[in-house]
């Protein structure tokens, strides 16, 4: 089946710093990824739709300097969180749906636990 | 705009009993898709089954049914044999008409199976 390949699973950093989130669609192309966010014991929260080949759609409220997303292939979008915050730090997971979309699930990655001190 | 509700934050389960996790949605489109996913505490989204607006039957996949009630908005998730596995978070969610949109979750239900 479709494979979502994320990393890094956990991250910690300075506040003040970035970091950068991988996506990787391993058997199937992925023109379109979601990034969703999730507060503790809260549900996930669309942030953005990455389309390969061109600017991300964001939703409202995410800030789009803040969240930069790239998805320059097929395969991969990347998501960097730029001059981290402690209130930046959340749940970062990634989505993206196999061939024959329709009823096809998206398939998730295992998720970015990122720690900003 | 579509929205799903789950109105259940916690439910509790004997092993091996049969459970019920609620869900209703609000959409204007014909055409949907509905999903639940699992997230246990290590954070990963399990897909677990999908009802199509315009299918006849309840999907069913192993332990997991779906009761589909369109007129009443609702696709209530429902699991048999609960075992001590099945304590997760449990998520529904829906799509739009549009194949490739993302998809809106609900708050969650916190599921947990007890020995």
């Amino acid at each position: 089946g479709a494979v979502v390949s994320q990393h890094p699973s956990w991250v910690i950093c300075k506040s003040g710093t970035s970091v950068k989130i991988e996506c990787r669609s391993l058997d199937f192309q992925a023109t379109t990824m979601f990034w969703y966010r999730q507060f503790p014991k809260q549900s996930l929260m669309l942030m953005a739709t990455s389309n390969e080949g061109s600017k991300a759609t964001y939703e409202q409220g995410v800030e789009k300097d803040k969240f930069l997303i790239n998805h320059a292939s097929l395969t991969l979008s990347t998501l960097t969180v730029t001059s981290a915050h402690p209130e930046d730090s959340s749940f970062y997971i990634c989505s993206a749906r196999g061939t024959g979309v329709g009823n096809s699930p998206l398939h998730f990655g295992n998720g970015t636990r990122l720690t900003v001190t | 705009a579509q929205k799903i509700t789950q109105t259940q934050p916690g439910m509790f389960v004997q092993e091996k009993e049969a459970v019920t996790l609620d869900c209703t949605y609000d959409t204007s489109d014909p055409s949907y898709g509905l999903f639940w996913y699992k997230q246990p505490s290590s954070g990963e989204m399990i897909f677990l089954i999908y009802q199509g607006s315009y299918d006849q039957q309840n999907a069913t996949e192993g332990r997991y049914s779906l009761n589909f009630q369109k007129a009443r908005k609702s696709a209530n998730l429902v699991i048999s044999a609960s075992q001590l596995g099945d304590s997760a978070m449990y998520f529904c969610a829906m799509r739009g008409p549009s194949g490739n949109t993302p998809l809106v979750f609900g708050k969650g239900t916190r599921l947990s199976v007890i020995a």
